[in-house]
């Protein structure tokens, strides 16, 4: 059974950093493309970064033009482990975020699904 | 950007009700590639159809997605309890990928 576990959110003030990590188990990690996914309080969802697996060009990254240049994703596939890097938080980064697992392409449709960490900027 | 639009917003039914969602895409969203996610209070997606129609593990026969090109479509055939949650759609076929706002289907 595929199981993604998300940690490192919080609370952290507009300009601050943090760094999100997820646990994957059950599957080939270093196979698979996996993602960042997020979901404002109340509100719907939003693609933020993918980095690519083992198919392809390895290690290749993408993001959503919201965060580009200030959110940075990285995996090590020795520790089974993504990261994502958060600088330059603004009060509209405030979200749950998903790690998730694409499937078909690097920016396929989702057939996993972590439990979220909550991620909150305010002063 | 492929723009997804939801509709209708809130989905008001009864148990045993049929409840059609619709998808509409700003352009033809290539082979298909339409998901349709099921989100429940509290909890994160869970993955019901892919390429439009395709039913994931798990997922009951009463619920098939259908469409093509710009409008898709998630069909709950008899409305179980379980069913009354917000429903997501996704296009993959362009970079990036998007998601529709969501329809709540709610108890009348």
């Amino acid at each position: 059974e595929v199981q993604l576990l998300e940690s490192g959110g919080g609370l952290v003030q507009p300009g601050g950093s943090l760094r999100l990590s997820c646990a994957a188990s059950g599957y080939t990690f270093s196979g698979f493309a996996v993602s960042w996914v997020r979901q404002a309080p109340g509100k719907g969802l939003e693609w933020v970064s993918t980095i690519s697996g083992s198919v392809g060009i390895p290690g290749t990254t993408y993001y959503a033009d919201s965060v580009k240049g200030r959110f940075t994703i990285s995996r090590d596939n020795s520790k089974n482990t993504l990261y994502l890097q958060l600088n330059s938080l603004r009060p509209e980064d405030t979200a749950v975020y998903y790690c998730v697992r694409p499937r078909i392409r690097d920016e396929g449709y989702i057939d996993s699904w972590g439990q979220g960490t909550l991620v909150t900027v305010s002063s | 950007e492929i723009v997804l639009t939801q509709s209708p917003g809130t989905l008001s039914l009864s148990p045993g009700e049929r409840a059609t969602l619709s998808c509409r895409a700003s352009q033809s969203v290539s082979s298909n590639f339409v998901a349709w996610y099921q989100q429940k209070p509290g909890q994160a997606p869970r993955l019901l159809i892919y390429a439009a129609s395709i039913r994931a593990t798990g997922v009951p026969d009463r619920l098939s997605g259908s469409g093509s090109g710009t409008d898709f479509t998630l069909t709950i055939s008899r409305l179980e309890p379980e069913d009354f949650a917000v429903y997501y759609c996704q296009q993959y076929g362009s970079s990036p990928q998007t998601f529709g706002q969501g329809t709540k289907v709610e108890i009348k």
